[in-house]
């Protein structure tokens, strides 16, 4: 079965300093990656998928299936980043359901 | 129109009420879904409806009864539900094929009493 690790529940950086979101999965075939952020009071909103290879609010994330990481970066933290964010998988022959990861709040202090 | 709407905001039952939660999205999405989330964890999904017909129901109790009248709308009917059943349910939807991404919406905090 598939499984999606995120090893830090809390993360915190100073405004202005990189931040490295951590997010391994386990999965033998080709899943699609995806990076969704929870603000305070705020939906669940997806900031990147893999397979766009774009970056979104200064984010970005690669997908490096020899150590199935797909990590989120960012090289100059904001306040506004103080959100959850959870890394989710989909299996190609999963259709649509998503594994979550278990979280990652990330503090940016000023 | 690119949300998905759910009410109510919040709702509070007791362990006999019936209640339901109505999810509404008008993006032209097939695919529907229900999610529970507690504090501070990820979303877990409960059902998935496709083409108006479900097509995955995650070992869900009978308490919780979902139905999509039509393709822009979803339900979720609640019925004799545990202390336990109290948190955040999100709707979400998504093009088909469901490999596009899912939009979520601001969901139902619920409390049972």
């Amino acid at each position: 079965a598939q499984r999606v690790t995120q090893p830090e529940k809390l993360l915190s950086v100073f405004k202005g300093a990189p931040v490295e979101l951590k997010c391994n999965y386990s999965y033998s075939g080709s899943p699609e990656l995806f990076w969704y952020v929870q603000y305070s009071r705020q939906r669940l909103q997806l900031l990147l998928r893999h397979i766009s290879r774009e970056s979104i609010k200064g984010f970005t994330a690669d997908l490096n299936k020899g150590e199935t990481s797909f990590h989120l970066k960012k090289p100059f933290a904001q306040e506004e980043d103080s959100a959850m964010y959870y890394c989710a998988l989909r299996r190609e022959t999963s259709g649509s359901r998503l594994t979550f990861g278990e979280g990652t709040q990330l503090t940016v202090n000023p | 129109d690119t949300e998905v709407t759910q009410t109510p905001k919040h709702l509070v039952m007791g362990m006999t009420n019936k209640k339901s939660l109505k999810c509404e999205q008008h993006m032209g999405h097939r695919a529907m879904y229900w999610y529970k989330q507690k504090a501070k964890k990820p979303p877990e999904l409960m059902f998935v409806y496709s083409y108006e017909k479900l097509s995955i129901n995650e070992s869900v109790p009978s308490r919780f009864s979902p139905e999509c009248p039509n393709s822009s709308l979803l339900n979720l009917h609640l019925h004799a539900l545990q202390p336990e059943d109290s948190a955040l349910y999100l709707c979400a939807s998504s093009q088909i094929p469901r490999t596009q991404p899912q939009h979520f919406g601001d969901g139902t905090r619920l409390s049972i009493l």
